[in-house]
This record gives C-alpha cells, structure tokens and sequence, in this order.
C-alpha cells in the first residue's frame, strides 16, 4: 500500500509570494494533517481535515489555509510569505482521526528569501 | 495545553550499546507514538502505545499511562539508528498530536 505523498519535495519562494502544498494520504484515510517543523519552534501543528471540513486548528496566523477534496487529498496555502515561514511542512493521515496511529509524508521544504 | 518533555536532547553512542529514551506527559492522553525522523525529514512511525510495552526486533517501547511516561529502549544499536526520535502525545480531544522536543541520538562505529 502506498504511503503518505507531498509534493512539491523542495520549493523556494521570495517574500510576499504564495505557495499551495498538496498532501495525498493512504488509501482509504479520511483524516489528513499538517505540521510545521522550524528547528526554533520544533513541530507544531497546523490544521486537521476530515470529510472536506476543518475539524481542528492549531495556533497560527490566516495566512495559514487549507482545504480537503473530496478524494482526501488536501492542499494547505500560505499566503504573503514571510522569512519565518521557512520550514518543513509535514502532513500526516489517519483512518477516522479520533486517537488512530498517524503516519507522515516525506514533507515539504519550503526556503523563503 | 499537553505538556511532552523528552530527555536526555542529546545522546551519543558506540555502536553496539544499549539506550533508553524518556517522554513525560503532563495529563492524561489516549493516543502515543514514537518516531523516527530520518535524514530527510521524514518521520517514520514505530511504535503506537497508548499503554503497554511492544516490541519490534532491537526496539522496545513500554507506556505507563497512570504515571504518565513512555520509555523507548533501543538495543545493540546500530549507525542506521542515529537520528532524532520524537514521542507524540494526542489528547482525549481533537486529533492533534503535541510532540516532544527529540532526543538526537548519534551512534558511532
């Protein structure tokens, strides 16, 4: 069974730009998660999906958005890029996202100049 | 919000030895997992214990819910070990997983 995927794998931005990242989770979850990881900060988490709906939000600006399909792929966008937003993207998914085991992608580096 | 405290940060070993990795949680939770992130990034999954100890070949991971900390031990370890392990911790509500700081775990030949 194939794993969590992300793409892109490496992206680099400059201030003010927007970037979407695109997450596909195994097979047959329905819940998706993202976290960012900054060596200052450690991982932190972002948003969850589950069934096209944003069901938790962790503590980060708007800037920070995303959204599910009705396939569970999501993408999450950040808007106007700030130096700070430099960091690894992880996504995670799970089968109901209420306590099951989550499993992470390859990530998302994203450098921004 | 859930406290998760990992120690030792830092851990270097000759290859061969033994180790034992320490996450304290400060409430109680419904969902623990350890990990492994490799050079990469990416975190792979190895143990989900929410109690209980588990064992998957040289490791081992043993939960104690009511005292609130789970012990990964790491056994005859190997280079491919070095990396930094992470426990995660999932409240009894929403699905978010609050991570610990890490232990960067270096094993030298």
């Amino acid at each position: 069974k194939a794993g969590v995927t992300q793409t892109p794998r490496y992206l680099i931005k400059t201030r003010g730009q927007q970037v979407t990242l695109s997450c596909s989770p195994i097979s047959g979850h329905r819940s998706v998660s993202w976290y960012q990881q900054t060596p200052g900060q450690g991982l932190q988490f972002l948003f969850e999906y589950f069934s096209e709906t944003q069901r938790n939000k962790g503590n980060f600006p708007g800037r920070f958005s995303g959204r599910q399909f009705s396939n569970s792929r999501s993408e999450m966008n950040v808007s106007t890029l700030e130096l700070g937003d430099s960091a690894l993207y992880l996504c995670a998914s799970s089968w109901t996202g209420t306590g099951d085991e989550q499993f992470f992608g390859p990530g998302t580096r994203l450098t921004v100049l | 919000g859930i406290q998760v405290e990992q120690s030792p940060p830092d851990l270097i070993l000759q290859e061969g030895a033994n180790s034992t990795l320490r996450c304290n949680f400060s409430d109680s939770v419904n969902n623990l997992q350890w990990f492994h992130q490799n050079p990469w990034g990416q975190l792979i999954n190895l143990f989900y214990i929410p109690s209980g100890t588990k064992q998957n070949g040289r490791l081992s991971a043993t939960t104690v819910a009511t005292e609130r900390y789970s012990l990964l031990y790491i056994s005859s370890s190997q280079t491919t070990d070095s990396g930094v392990y992470f426990c995660a911790i999932r409240e009894n509500a929403g699905n978010m997983l609050t991570f610990g700081g890490g232990t960067r775990l270096m094993v030298k030949p």
